[in-house]
């Protein structure tokens, strides 16, 4: 599985949309990109996950760039429960045995 | 939320002893997974199961064994408990396309 790159922490005001990057240059072509989230000392909370194109849920929305080497979560009006540290995690479909792999992921700060 | 119940959630014991973590599911989901996770190290994977009785090992295996003689149970056990292994213990289901975590149970040894 590919590893992945993240900034370590990231403010966002209230309101505003939250925009968390991720660098994933090794990604081949039959991964997928994952995102979750934990909110302190609770279980990971399962965000999106998409292959090639954008997608979209009641949460948030996924950017893959078109070369899949990047992609952006967007939370699109933060709010302070969405303080949390957010994982960007790169895996193979279940059929090539590909299993979640946690890195240190981005904490975000929601200030009011 | 994803019905996933862990048992204890909380649990103190000495070095030495056998401690045993449940996991149980109503999602009547194939694949579960054990995790922990420590200040430092995020959350490593323990052992997984693809099925009744079908067990694999994960990246931090070592001291823990497993056993699923049901779709919806996932024990982990602990025959000597070292105070290497006090962490949080994550379990995860999963439909084959997302996994979805439980509670947890914070174990401590002494």
């Amino acid at each position: 599985d590919a590893k992945t790159t993240q900034p370590p922490s990231m403010d966002c005001a209230e309101g505003r949309a939250a925009n968390l990057p991720c660098n994933h240059s090794t990604i081949s072509g039959n991964e997928y990109v994952y995102w979750y989230r934990q909110i302190h000392s609770q279980g990971p909370q399962y965000i999106i996950h998409g292959l090639k194109n954008n997608e979209t849920n009641e949460m948030a929305s996924l950017i893959i760039t078109e070369d899949r080497k990047s992609s952006t979560l967007i939370l699109p009006h933060a709010t302070l429960r969405d303080t949390a540290v957010y994982y960007c995690i790169v895996r193979g479909g279940y059929n090539q045995g590909g299993k979640l792999i946690f890195g240190q992921g981005t904490e975000l700060s929601v200030k009011p | 939320d994803a019905g996933i119940t862990q048992s204890p959630r909380h649990k103190v014991t000495e070095t030495g002893t056998p401690v045993t973590l449940r996991c149980h599911q109503t999602e009547n989901h194939r694949y579960m997974y054990w995790y922990r996770q420590d200040p430092g190290h995020g959350l490593r994977l323990i052992h997984y199961s693809y099925g009744v009785k079908d067990t694999d090992k994960g990246e931090v295996s070592d001291g823990y064994s497993v056993s699923r003689s049901k779709t919806e149970d996932f024990l982990l056990t602990l025959e000597s408990a070292t105070s290497s292994q006090t962490s949080v213990y994550f379990c995860a289901i999963s439909d084959g396309a997302t996994e979805f975590f439980g509670p947890g149970t914070r174990l401590t040894v002494l």
